[in-house]
């Protein structure tokens, strides 16, 4: 089956910094990934909508500036959490829906991030 | 913005005992489909229904869809302790619009 792989699992950092996410196809190409932030106990919501060669879509209230995303490649999408602060700690999720398929077919997710920010 | 909301929020059973949970939406949908997630780690898709579908099933999965109400129903039967996860319903609008909304959740704990 389609597989997502995202990686770091788990990130710990300094607030100031700016951390990198990885989001890969690896049996599929995905000219589109989604980018889910996730509080403890909580739904997922979605962030942005990443679209290959060209800009991510953002949802209302997400900053671009401050959640920049790449999809330089049709399996490799990656979000920059730039100069982090502590209310971005939060589990990131990314997701692929396999390329070919109508819109009826599910999503396939990543492992998620789990991001700390001291 | 957050469409779906699902209750119960929590549900704790006794392994052998059935389990089930709703899901309510707002807005027309192209299909319905519910994941799970196991804490800490991302979803897995469980069972997909499609507007024109009423009931599906799926192994011990049963998922009923009344589009009238704008409701869902997931039916675990015969749980086990590895049922033990969040279950999310997620929508799908269709219409281009390519990512899903998913629901708050419910957390199903099934005691052995």
């Amino acid at each position: 089956g389609a597989v997502v792989s995202q990686h770091p699992s788990r990130v710990i950092c300094k607030s100031g910094t700016s951390v990198k996410i990885e989001c890969r196809s690896l049996d599929f190409q995905a000219t589109t990934m989604f980018w889910y932030r996730q509080f403890p106990k909580q739904s997922l919501m979605l962030m942005a909508t990443s679209n290959e060669g060209s800009k991510a879509t953002y949802e209302q209230g997400v900053e671009k500036d401050k959640f920049l995303i790449n999809h330089a490649s049709l399996t490799l999408s990656t979000l920059t959490v730039t100069s982090a602060h502590p209310e971005d700690s939060s589990f990131y999720i990314c997701s692929a829906r396999s390329e070919g398929l109508t819109n009826r077919s599910p999503l396939h997710f990543g492992n998620g991030t789990r991001l700390t920010v001291t | 913005s957050q469409q779906g909301e699902e209750d119960p929020q929590a549900l704790s059973i006794q392994e052998g005992e059935n389990a089930t949970m709703n899901c309510s939406y707002k807005t027309s949908i192209n299909n319905l489909q519910w994941y799970r997630q196991n804490s800490g780690r991302g979803l897995v898709h469980l069972i997909l229904i499609r507007s024109n579908e009423r009931e599906k099933h799926s192994g011990r999965l049963r998922v009923t869809l009344d589009t009238s109400k704008k409701s869902s129903s997931l039916l675990i039967t015969a749980s086990r302790a590895a049922d033990t996860a969040s279950y999310f319903c997620a929508t799908d609008a269709g219409a281009g619009r390519r990512a899903l909304t998913f629901g708050s959740g419910t957390r199903l704990q099934v005691q052995p």
